[in-house]
């Protein structure tokens, strides 16, 4: 699977939107972005996902460049319940083992 | 989306022992996984059950430290043995659903090793 790159941290005011950007410039034809953030040590929970078309859901927009180099993650009003860390991981099944980085860690602040 | 539980949620253990990790999905599913999560560090998968078989491991877990057990489409166990304040963990089941394309997380089980 490729690797993915997110900056460690980003903060963000409430109400605004969120952007969380991630690289994937070795992503192959066959895989996947796929979205998931953890909060406060709880189970990781899925946001979105995509192949090549940008994707949005009641959780979030997802904007995948044309090259597939790398992709960002919208959350269009940020709450102070969206502070959490935010995992980016490329695959081609998602059904399938998952490889996670560090993740970015959000902070939104009132 | 799967509702998946896990028993214990939490547990505070002695060195030397084992303890063993419940996980429970309200539904089959083909894929289970296990990951540790260790303080202040990202996901790392420890291997996937396999119903009926032997789990694969992946690299730097071994059957050994980690039996896994998976008896049906819907459970399955994992053990911490011989356990050292290093095991010290969250300990994360999850499952893949090939109809969504998607893995969904137990809520973890907080694992202290004194």
């Amino acid at each position: 699977d490729a690797k993915t790159t997110q900056p460690p941290s980003m903060d963000c005011a409430e109400g605004r939107a969120a952007n969380l950007p991630c690289n994937h410039s070795t992503i192959s034809g066959n895989e996947y972005v796929y979205w998931y953030r953890q909060i406060h040590s709880q189970g990781p929970q899925y946001i979105i996902h995509g192949l090549k078309n940008n994707e949005t859901n009641e959780m979030a927009s997802l904007i995948i460049t044309e090259d597939r180099k790398s992709s960002t993650l919208i959350l269009p009003h940020a709450t102070l319940r969206d502070t959490a860390v935010y995992y980016c991981i490329v695959t081609s099944g998602g059904y399938n083992k998952l490889i996670f980085g560090a993740g970015t860690r959000l902070a939104v602040h009132p | 989306s799967a509702v998946i539980s896990q028993k214990p949620s939490r547990d505070i253990c002695q060195r030397g022992t084992s303890l063993t990790i419940q996980c429970q999905v309200d539904s089959q599913v083909t894929m289970m996984f296990w990951y540790r999560q260790q303080p202040g560090q990202s996901l790392t998968l420890i291997a996937t059950a396999n119903q009926g078989s032997e789990a694969t491991y992946e690299s730097g877990f071994v059957i050994d430290k980690f039996p896994i057990s998976r008896p049906n489409l819907t459970f399955s166990t994992l053990t911490v043995s011989n356990m050292s304040p290093e095991d010290s963990s969250i300990y994360l089941c999850s499952v893949g659903h090939l109809s969504t394309d998607t893995q969904y997380f137990g809520p973890g089980t907080r694992l202290t090793v004194l």
